[in-house]
């Protein structure tokens, strides 16, 4: 049974580009959440999908957005890439309770 | 607005000794909370976990103590061993929301030494 996955692992962009990351999550998950976590800090709630609607979502501006599809995988697309969005993003699925994270993208903006 | 606040950033600890890493909270409102595990590379790995009507869980080598009245919990690994080496997370959910939004705190790295 293969875990999360995400895709792609690293990426580089340039400041105003626009970025979508990819996940995968564990089969039978329904519930995606994804993550930034900075260098340093611990991973920061970015938002919540689940039945293809956004369900909670933390303090990140509306740059970041994303999407679920019917089969549960999810995209995270960040807009007008900044250079404070350097970080790695995880994607964790949700299942009785606990969510199972991915090995996470990460994301450097030049 | 660090409402987790993990305050040691590292731990150097000798293999078989105990481990000891301590978590802080601010909002009264959390009633679970976590502890992940992340090595390099990969993404965290959930550890183990309390809630808020207890004040200790136990699951091998590992317990977690909640102390309420002073919003601390903190994570016993004992024997520690030199795989227990990583980076380690305190989460924190409210109103029993444990499949949603965390709340994690800076981490602390630790060493385990042979």
């Amino acid at each position: 049974d293969a875990g999360v996955t995400q895709s792609p692992t690293h990426l580089i962009k340039t400041r105003g580009q626009q970025v979508t990351l990819r996940c995968s999550p564990k089969s039978g998950h329904d519930t995606v959440s994804w993550y930034q976590q900075a260098l340093g800090q611990g991973p920061q709630f970015i938002f919540q999908y689940y039945e293809e609607e956004e369900r909670q979502r933390g303090n990140f501006p509306d740059r970041f957005s994303g999407h679920q599809f019917p089969n549960y995988s999810s995209e995270l697309n960040v807009n007008a890439l900044l250079l404070g969005d350097s970080a790695l993003y995880l994607c964790a699925s949700n299942f009785a309770g606990q969510q199972f994270f991915g090995p996470g993208t990460r994301l450097t903006v030049l | 607005d660090q409402q987790v606040k993990q305050n040691s950033p590292s731990l150097s600890v000798q293999e078989g000794r105990i481990s000891i890493l301590n978590c802080d909270y601010t909002n009264s409102m959390f009633d679970y909370f976590l502890w992940y595990k992340k090595y390099p590379a990969e993404g965290p790995t959930f550890l183990i976990s309390i809630s808020s009507i207890k004040d200790k869980n136990e699951d091998g080598r590992f317990t977690v103590f909640l102390n309420k009245s002073a919003k601390h919990l903190s994570l016993h690994i004992v024997p520690s061993q030199p795989g227990d080496s990583a980076v380690y997370f305190c989460a924190a959910s409210a109103f029993d929301n444990q499949g949603g939004k965390l709340i994690f705190g800076q981490g602390t790295e630790l060493s385990v030494k042979p």
